[in-house]
């Protein structure tokens, strides 16, 4: 199956720091997504970007496919940033994910 | 919406009983997960149901596991007889399209 590697895996900021979140995979996808994981254990999908780049408020994503890895961008982060930050891919013609172990984010005030 | 419900949020029980845990997904989806979460293993995908029919099961970990989905607003994952390894967050999640998938609030369960 597909090797989804995260990094780092984990990562301390203050409140107002910027940070990068990398996933590399092992094969071809046509299927990716950043997912947030809260302390309370809820998962909230974040993007969908099997390619390209994507911005939403102080999040950004980009995903470089034919090099198989994808970056998760936060800026100015906030406490409530903190949590953990998964990233899951899935080949064509399957709905299944599989997910990397992910980036366990603590922002500090 | 209500978004996806499971129940019960949490179970404990003793190892041998058999456990069920419920999953109701969004209204006019029509994909369901069942994953579970552990610190060992992270998060894997056991099963998944496209308008109802299983189509991966591959990562069922072994007979004591199972899964139906009766109709497109309910499904089930069994455990019988449960195990204290079995221990872990369960997580169902639904999808009308491949790129989002909207998860539950998890079952935490905890077999002693």
């Amino acid at each position: 199956g597909i090797q989804v590697e995260q990094s780092p895996p984990d990562l301390i900021l203050q409140e107002g720091a910027n940070s990068t979140l990398r996933c590399n995979f092992s094969d071809s996808v046509n299927n990716l997504q950043w997912f947030h994981q809260n302390p309370w254990g809820q998962l909230i999908n974040l993007f969908y970007i099997p390619s390209g780049t994507k911005q939403n408020g102080r999040l950004s994503a980009t995903t470089v496919a034919t090099e198989r890895y994808s970056l998760l961008y936060i800026s100015s982060s906030q406490t409530t940033d903190s949590g953990v930050y998964f990233c899951a891919v899935g080949r064509a013609g399957r709905r299944a994910l599989t997910f990397g172990s992910g980036t366990r984010l603590q922002v500090q005030p | 919406d209500a978004g996806v419900i499971q129940s019960p949020r949490h179970e404990v029980t003793e190892m041998g009983q058999e456990v069920t845990l419920r999953c109701k997904p969004i209204s006019g989806h029509n994909s369901l997960f069942w994953y579970r979460q552990t610190m060992m293993r992270g998060l894997e995908l056991l099963i998944y149901f496209n308008n109802n029919v299983p189509i991966d099961d591959s990562g069922m970990p072994e007979d004591r596991f199972s899964a139906k989905m009766p109709n497109a607003s309910f499904s089930t994952l069994k455990i019988q007889p449960s195990e204290p390894r079995d221990s872990a967050v369960y997580f169902c999640a639904s999808s009308l399209r491949p790129d989002t998938q909207y998860f539950g609030p998890g079952t935490r369960l905890t077999v002693l």
